[in-house]
């Protein structure tokens, strides 16, 4: 079976600290790893997927099978940053199980 | 479409009436997705559609809720006598066919169901 763990419900960082919001996984298979974000009063959108290894608005997330984790990280939050984050993983079926999501609030 | 739409927007009904929501996916997009979001639940899977295979429908909650996808693209879900339990906003999402790699779905805007 797929799941997804997201630890954190709620995160508070201020402006210019690093944040890092966890993500483990459970999956027999090869996964895919993706995470996805709401803002305020807007639709949930990709932000970034292990497969293509990039850095989208200065996070960056590492696939680490070892430990089953999917971090998400950027070194200098930005109090527009502040948004639901959702933690997928994408089995052979092309069915993706998502945490339950953290809400990150950056403090200016 | 340039994106994938979902109406209403918003859905207040009265406990015990039936609802539909509707779903236009990205044109091209073979597989559509139906999820519930709802306060410290997250993302709940409901049901999924790709081309013209069997519909996956293991996250229905119940048999009051059905869906279906007429010439594989609009689809509708359905709530009958509906509970206040079922109040959540409703998302629906599309993707490309499988094959052409695992890219992620884009959602629509979703539906905000509520039941009073």
């Amino acid at each position: 079976a797929q799941r997804v763990t997201q630890p954190e419900k709620l995160l508070s960082v201020f402006k210019g600290a690093p944040v890092e919001l966890k993500c483990n996984y459970s999956y027999s298979g090869s996964p895919e790893l993706f995470w996805y974000v709401q803002y305020s009063r807007q639709r949930l959108q990709l932000l970034l997927r292990h497969i293509s290894r990039e850095s989208i608005k200065g996070f960056t997330a590492d696939l680490n099978k070892g430990e089953t984790s999917f971090h998400l990280k950027k070194p200098f939050a930005q109090e527009e940053d502040s948004a639901m984050y959702y933690c997928a993983l994408g089995g052979s079926n092309y069915k993706l199980t998502f945490g339950k999501g953290t809400l990150l609030t950056v403090n200016p | 479409g340039a994106g994938v739409s979902q109406s209403p927007s918003n859905k207040v009904t009265e406990k015990g009436k039936d609802v539909e929501l509707r779903c236009d996916p990205i044109s091209g997009h073979t597989a559509l997705y139906w999820y519930r979001q709802s306060l410290g639940q997250g993302l709940e899977f409901l049901i999924y559609f790709q081309g013209n295979s069997a519909p996956d429908k293991s996250g229905l909650p119940s048999d009051r809720f059905s869906a279906e996808r007429t010439g594989g693209s609009v689809s509708t879900l359905t709530i009958q006598r509906t509970q206040q339990e079922d109040s959540a906003v409703y998302l629906c999402a599309s993707s490309r066919p499988p094959g052409q790699g695992h890219y992620g779905y884009t959602f629509g805007s979703g539906t905000r169901l509520t039941v009073v």
